[in-house]
């Protein structure tokens, strides 16, 4: 099967840098992706990394340890408008699969 | 930006009843899905479909899920007979490659079945 783990919550400070954490287990990979949603909209695709190493898209980057089974998402000079649940989600044998979401409040 | 409709944005139905959700994927995309995110949860995969079949389906999608393509535009779930549990938030999404999943979602229908 597969399964990731995130934290729930974090809090950050406007103007700060926060860093989202993900662990996964499956069988097979082919990549993480993350996703921004706020509340009552769709998820909104940030990210994707399929390599080992750090993907920078202007405040937003992401990094994969494939030997660990790690990503993070890293998120600079923080805006009120950041604060949304994010998702890690994994590419196995098996079709996408998102993580529960860590939410985050950008707080001033 | 070219973007991933559906419609309705709400469907409220009655137990037992048959509905069908819309979606009208990116015109370019080859792969199409439908996921649920019933409130408060994580997003979960339901179906995957691609060349005018289904490529993979979840546990969640059994008998009672369909899905169609019925024309050059448009990507349907029907679900027949809804349950109260079916009652979530709805997701279509499209994407151009299936493996590396940058797929783009549709706004949702929210299914209330009452």
């Amino acid at each position: 099967g597969q399964s990731l783990e995130q934290p729930s919550e974090v809090t950050a400070v406007e103007g700060a840098i926060v860093q989202i954490n993900c662990t996964y287990q499956t069988s097979g990979f082919y990549g993480l992706s993350w996703y921004q949603q706020h509340d009552g909209g769709a998820p909104t695709f940030l990210s994707y990394n399929a390599l080992d190493g750090l993907e920078e898209t202007g405040r937003f980057s992401s990094f994969l340890s494939r030997s660990d089974s790690y990503g993070y998402l890293l998120l600079q000079e923080l805006q009120m408008k950041d604060s949304a649940s994010y998702f890690c989600a994994v590419r196995g044998n098996t079709p996408l699969v998102f993580g529960k979401g860590t939410r985050l409040s950008v707080i001033a | 930006e070219p973007e991933v409709t559906q419609t309705p944005s709400h469907q409220v139905t009655q137990m037992g009843q048959e509905v069908i959700l819309r979606c009208v994927p990116i015109s370019n995309h080859l792969y199409f899905y439908w996921y649920r995110q019933i409130l408060g949860q994580k997003v979960e995969f339901l179906v995957s479909f691609y060349n005018n079949e289904i490529s993979e389906k979840s546990e969640i999608f059994d008998d009672q899920f369909s899905v169609e393509r019925p024309d050059g535009s448009n990507f349907t779930l029907k679900i027949r007979s809804t349950k109260l549990e079916d009652s979530a938030m709805y997701f279509c999404a499209s994407g151009a490659s299936g493996i590396t999943d940058t797929q783009y979602f549709g706004p949702g229908t929210r299914l209330t079945v009452l």
